[in-house]
């Protein structure tokens, strides 16, 4: 079975500049999540999709942050524009069932603001 | 408002030995409790996932427990060999709720031959 997908697997970009992430889940898993984990810390959610609907985007700095998920498969995080404290690595995650399952995650992107 | 504490933050053992890596928790209802490995540079690898009706859960030489009441949970890793340097991270749901995981910050654990 393949695992979560992400790409690219590293980015190094200006602050004020813009950088997309890319995820496909783990084939059928409704429940896509992305985290954001900030060298020496814990992953923290960013947002969290059942299908192409939005659950829970309470952590998701709106102003500068979006994500979509339009065909309820891959999605895709956007950061325009970039700030410094943006630097960490950014996580998705699918499960199986919304509500208590197992979470598998994906090797992650590491992104560099300058 | 749900929070996960990580005991020690980094451990250094040599190689044989059995540990125990220790996670808190601040709201004891919680749906479940998973435990995951993270090598540098990588994702997050699930090592067990502990049902809030559970008290433990075992997977090779790792055994994790569960004590709801407490707001604790033990990971312990038998005969310790240096492929288990990594560090690790246990998170549980938000209080009231069974969808995001909130995380510790993880134990830092370097185990030498």
């Amino acid at each position: 079975e393949a695992g979560v997908a992400q790409s690219p697997r590293y980015k190094i970009i200006e602050k004020r500049q813009s950088v997309a992430f890319w995820c496909n889940p783990i084939s059928g898993h409704a429940t896509l999540y992305w985290y954001q984990q900030i060298l020496g810390q814990g992953p923290k959610l960013l947002i969290q999709f059942q299908n192409n609907g939005v659950v829970d985007d309470s952590q998701l700095p709106k102003d500068r942050f979006s994500a979509e998920r339009l065909k309820g498969v891959d999605s895709t995080l956007k950061i325009q524009p970039a700030k410094l404290e943006d630097s960490a690595v950014y996580l998705c995650a699918s499960s199986l069932v919304p509500q208590g399952g197992e979470q598998y995650f994906g090797p992650g992107t590491r992104l560099t603001v300058t | 408002k749900q929070e996960v504490t990580q005991i020690p933050a980094a451990l250094s053992v040599p190689e044989g030995e059995n540990l125990v890596l220790n996670c808190s928790f601040t709201d004891s209802a919680i749906y479940n409790l998973q435990w995951f490995r993270q090598d540098p540079g990588k994702g997050l690898t699930s090592l067990l996932l502990i049902q809030s009706s559970q008290r433990e859960q075992t997977s090779g030489r790792l055994n994790a427990s569960l004590d709801k009441s407490s707001g604790r949970s033990t990971l312990y890793i038998a005969a310790s060999q240096p492929g288990d340097s990594a560090t690790y991270l246990c998170a549980v749901p938000p209080s009231g709720g069974y969808n995001k995981l909130i995380f510790g910050a993880g134990t830092r654990l370097a185990v030498h031959p």
